[in-house]
């Protein structure tokens, strides 16, 4: 019954490779996100949707592009992976459009190496 | 431009004791502000939030206080016990939905 689920867990990979790294929640939420933590562990936005309306679209580079099929999932692909793409990728709910005092869920990451 | 910042990359207290971790921002459109936790090799998880109209909220063991003038804020978790041994996160909310956090202080409590 897990709440925010991403896969793969891990992903080892060689640069300028495509891959994609997926995401459900089963939590009702509207909203959904995607993070990334890089070396100095920041946690930094990268965009988010409600109900499958981008209305976060932090500066990422257009390699990076998600993908809402319904607000349960929130799907992101990376096309021409770089060695600075290394870094875990946590993708959360949360309620209503993004609200102010609601907590986000998260997802427990995806570790994605470039080779 | 980091908007949050945790300057103490790490704290170590004994069991018992109390753990003060504090946050610093700069944006002054944020209307709440969370602290999450985060165990190795999961999601950071929610912990506490605040409004920014308050000053102080509680919830068991664990107050955050709200010191707008100053653009501060502070966890306190009072007794820490091993099992909060964690990274801790502090974030800043807008209204547009927009959580910016900053950089985390890990917490170690000593049995």
């Amino acid at each position: 019954d897990t709440a925010v689920s991403q896969t793969p867990k891990y992903l080892v990979t060689q640069m300028g490779n495509d891959k994609s790294i997926k995401c459900e929640q089963n939590l009702g939420h509207d909203t959904m996100y995607w993070y990334k933590q890089d070396s100095k562990k920041f946690l930094k936005i990268m965009f988010s949707y409600n109900n499958k309306e981008l209305i976060i679209n932090e500066t990422v580079p257009n390699r990076f592009s998600p993908k809402s099929p319904d607000k349960a999932h929130l799907n992101l692909h990376i096309n021409s992976l770089e060695l600075g793409d290394s870094a875990v990728y946590f993708c959360a709910s949360s309620q209503g459009r993004g609200s102010q005092n609601q907590p986000q869920h998260f997802g427990d990451g995806t570790r994605l190496s470039i080779l | 431009d980091q908007q949050v910042k945790q300057n103490s990359p790490s704290l170590s207290v004994q069991e018992g004791r109390i753990s003060i971790l504090n946050c610093d921002y700069t944006n002054s459109m944020f209307d709440y502000f969370l602290w999450y936790k985060k165990y190795p090799a999961e999601g950071p998880t929610f912990l506490i939030s605040i409004s920014s109209i308050k000053d102080k909220n509680e919830d068991g063991r664990f107050t955050v206080f709200l010191n707008k003038s100053a653009k501060h804020l502070s966890l306190h978790i009072v007794p820490s016990q091993p099992g909060d041994s964690a990274v801790y996160f502090c974030a800043g909310n807008t209204n547009a939905g927009k959580s910016t956090f900053g950089d985390g202080t890990t917490l170690t409590v000593k049995p």
